[in-house]
Parts: structure tokens; sequence; C-alpha cells
């Protein structure tokens, strides 16, 4: 079966413009998460979803992210007034449940450059 | 807290020798440990995980890892190396009841011909 997809694969924006990223998850599963993978600082969470339930933005790094799953499925990650700190490989991942033994499966991921 | 520390950032091994790949981890309950790849300009992909069961866990592509509580250690291993096992790879850790993984800073692997 398809795997979770992401677009676009690549983005290249000028600093202080909004992008939007998208996350397709695996049909079926509930729990959809966002990492951020960067020069520096490895790969950091930003951002789940189960089903219904409010998100835990724990991980966001600052009140220009922000992300949305509408209908339990698609997930849109937005960041305002882009910096070039925001520079990174952003991947998608979801999984079945939110039970601890379950594998998280990642997209290729979207790579934003901010000039 | 959970957290994991990879040990090597760079580990070069010739083609057909074994593979040692370091991997302690930290974590305040039951921990579930997993081991992802990522080849040049691919997505994660997973090679195999620990989630309680048996300590000796084996992934595909002939790799496997041993879940060692004493030491808190789950390192990676296999037996003989292939080109295609270049790549980077990532020990992860997440704890019961905590839904983030937390990664360790990878081991990129280089296999020498």
């Amino acid at each position: 079966g398809a795997g979770v997809s992401q677009s676009p694969s690549n983005k290249v924006t000028e600093k202080g413009k909004d992008v939007e990223l998208r996350c397709d998850p695996i049909s079926g599963h509930t729990a959809l998460y966002w990492y951020r993978q960067s020069l520096g600082q490895g790969l950091e969470f930003l951002i789940y979803f189960q089903g219904n339930s409010a998100p835990d933005k724990s991980g966001l790094p600052s009140d220009r992210f922000s992300a949305e799953r509408t209908g339990g499925s698609v997930s849109t990650l937005t960041i305002q007034r882009t910096q070039q700190e925001d520079s990174a490989v952003y991947l998608c991942a979801s999984s079945p449940s939110l039970l601890s033994t379950d594998t998280q499966y990642f997209g290729p991921g979207t790579r934003l450059t901010v000039l | 807290a959970q957290s994991v520390t990879q040990l090597d950032s760079h580990v070069s091994v010739s083609e057909g020798t074994p593979v040692l790949l370091r991997c302690n981890y930290s974590s305040s309950y039951s921990p579930s440990l997993f081991w992802y790849v990522q080849h040049p300009n691919k997505g994660l992909q997973l090679l195999l995980k620990y989630t309680s069961a048996a300590t000796l866990v084996k992934g595909i592509n002939g790799f496997e890892a041993e879940f060692k509580k004493s030491e808190t250690s789950f390192h990676l291993t296999k037996p003989s190396a292939h080109m295609s096992d270049a790549a980077e790879y990532f020990c992860v850790v997440k704890d019961f009841g905590n839904e983030k993984l937390t990664f360790g800073t990878g081991t990129r692997l280089t296999i020498i011909p």
C-alpha cells in the first residue's frame, strides 16, 4: 500500500514569506507527527495529532509555527514570516495509534530553504 | 525524561566485515527503542524495534540489536557489511506513555570496498 507522502518535496522561499507543507498519512493511521531535521539540531519533534483530540504542540519552536489536521487525515504545517533558521527538512510520520509500541512510518520529507 | 546518545558520529568498515553502531539511552519508564536508517535523499526506514519482548531483536537486511537494561544500551550489529549499508543510522527512544520519539544525533556508516 501507499506510504506517507509529503508535498512539495522542495520549497525555496524568501525570508518573511509564509509557507505551507502538506502531509498525507497512511490510510487508517490515527496518529500523525511532524518532525524537523536540521544541521546542528538533528531530528526534533514538533507536534502530533491523535484522532480528534487536541494536538500536542509542545515541540513547536515559536508561535510562527502552526499545524492542522483536517478530517483526521491530511495535515498542513504552516510557517509564517519564515526566517533563515527555519531552513530544514520537515518530516511527517504516521502510526496506527498512540500505543508506545507502534512504529512511526516516515514520509520522504519537504526540504525548506529560506533565502 | 528520555534521551539517547550515539557514541560515534562516523563509522567506517570494510565490505564483508562486522558492523557495530553504539547507542546508549536514558528513560524514566519502560522504553521502546528503535533503529532507523536514512539513505541519501531518502526517507527514514525502520530497521528494527524493541518493545519489552525478546531482548535480541532481529531486523531487516541482516541487522540485529540487543537491549541490555543493565548497561542502558541498544547497540546495532551486522555480521557482514554490504556496500548498500552505507547510510545514516538513528537510534531512537520512546518512553511508555510519551508519544514523542527522541532521536540520537545519528551515525554515518561508510563501507570501504
